[in-house]
């Protein structure tokens, strides 16, 4: 049972909008602790998609956008691509474990 | 451009010790301002934490892991090293080592090891 909470799965036509959330508590995103999300594509390392909430890394296309409001957060994908398809996981710190925490993933598939 | 690397044996038995290696290169494990996380992912399943090591000595472990985990830093070989005590199959899974960046109120990964799969069996 992860402490922050995504849908198993979710999924999108090319060129669609999806969005995946990630659910918290007071003692971690509704707290205030930043999020960032990574994606990872069947068979690879992880990768970073979006810190501090909003931001993106360099490299990063500006159809993956992501934001927070309360105790969740949210990665919006837009102009959905064959290779988005990938798992996708949310990250913060949770104030009452001490420790970082990741959501249990998301996997998008792309139809 | 960072580079980790994880080595150590791919096979454990039950209710020993597994003991992972992350190398570093293209930056200095010394230099401040970091976290040097493991984290594994056993087949299938998501990502779980293990735990970091910063400012050299600092550590913060999963609590779920704490009463078996010990992470540590080698700066005369710019590594980072993982040991869990009294393994057992649960424990099987790729294990990652990780830098970690500070923003803000906490930290995320920008940098990741290509993963080591350690499986525990008799």
């Amino acid at each position: 049972q992860s402490v922050l909470t995504q849908p198993p799965s979710v999924s999108g036509a090319p060129g669609q909008r999806v969005t995946i959330s990630c659910t918290g508590s007071s003692s971690n995103i509704g707290t205030g602790y930043d999020v960032h999300w990574y994606q990872q594509p069947p068979g690879t390392v992880p990768k970073l998609l979006i810190y501090g909430n909003n931001n993106r890394p360099s490299g990063v296309p500006d159809r993956f956008s992501g934001s927070r409001s309360g105790a969740s957060a949210s990665l919006a994908i837009t102009g959905l691509q064959p290779e988005d398809e990938a798992d996708y996981y949310c990250q913060s710190f949770d104030t009452s474990l001490s420790a970082w925490v990741f959501g249990g993933g998301t996997k998008l598939t792309v139809l | 451009q960072v580079q980790l690397q994880e080595s150590g044996p791919g096979l454990v038995k039950p209710s020993q010790t597994l003991s992972l290696t992350c190398s570093v290169s293209g930056g200095s494990i010394s230099r401040g301002g970091y976290y040097w996380n493991w984290i594994r992912q056993p087949a299938g399943k998501g990502l779980d934490w293990i735990g970091h090591i910063y400012a050299s000595e600092n550590t913060r472990y999963s609590p779920s892991l704490k009463s078996r985990v010990t992470i540590s830093v080698d700066a005369s070989k710019n590594q980072f090293s993982l040991k869990l005590t009294s393994v057992t199959a649960a424990d099987t899974a790729v294990y990652y080592c990780a830098r970690g960046d500070h923003h803000d109120n906490n930290g995320y990964i920008d940098y990741w090891g290509q993963g080591t799969l350690v499986t525990v069996s008799s």
